[in-house]
């Protein structure tokens, strides 16, 4: 069985300030990872993902996350909040059959 | 715009009525999800097409919902007999082939109340 867990359900930051949203994963196989976006009323966004290959892995909008395979866990990161940045994110895996499963969201709060 | 459409975006029904709701996939894509995603949680699979055909189904997707892809196109998803526990959004995504780099493309989402 396959699991995602988001370890903070609410995170706020000052803007300007470093982001860090947690994800320990639990999969049988060689894990498919992504981090998605998910602002008010709008579709989900893909931030970025890995596949087995960098285990760094570099998003859009200055996000980036780092696989690590000895911890199970893809935590999300960025240097500098922005106001914009302001939405639920969601950590997910992807089985063999391309079907995800999505962590329970963290929503992200970014105080001016 | 070319992205995954979904209509209606909102829809409230009463307990009991039939409800359908309709999913337009990025075009050249033959794979087709739907999610459902209830209030503070992540979404949830329910089911996938490739082209017409319907690959996967979830536990989640009891008798009362059935999808359909008829033409290896749009889909719709429809419940019989709503209950107040199927309000949820209803998410649909598209990807290009079965490659397992190919990102999954959101639709906005469906909103179902059930009163």
């Amino acid at each position: 069985a396959q699991s995602v867990t988001q370890l903070d359900s609410h995170v706020s930051v000052s803007e300007g300030t470093p982001v860090l949203l947690r994800c320990n994963y639990s999969s049988s196989y060689s894990p498919s990872l992504f981090w998605y976006v998910q602002h008010p009323n709008k579709g989900l966004q893909l931030l970025l993902k890995y596949t087995s290959a960098a285990t760094l892995v570099k998003g859009i909008n200055g996000f980036e996350a780092e696989f690590k395979k000895s911890e199970t866990s893809f935590h999300l990161t960025k240097p500098s909040a922005h106001m914009s940045d302001a939405a639920e994110y969601f950590c997910v895996l992807r089985n063999a059959g391309n079907m995800l499963t999505f962590g329970g969201g963290t929503r992200l709060m970014v105080k001016p | 715009d070319t992205g995954v459409s979904q209509d209606p975006r909102h829809k409230i029904t009463k307990r009991g009525q039939n409800v359908t709701f309709r999913c337009d996939p990025i075009s050249e894509h033959n794979r087709l999800y739907w999610y459902r995603q209830t209030l503070g949680q992540g979404p949830e699979f329910l089911t996938y097409f490739q082209n017409e055909a319907q690959l996967e189904k979830s536990r989640l997707l009891s008798d009362r919902f059935s999808a359909e892809r008829p033409k290896g196109s749009f889909s719709t998803l429809e419940i019989q007999r709503t209950e107040q526990g199927d309000s949820a959004m209803y998410l649909c995504a598209s990807s290009l082939g079965d490659l397992r780099a190919n990102e999954q493309f959101f639709g906005p989402g469906t909103r179902l109340t059930v009163l």
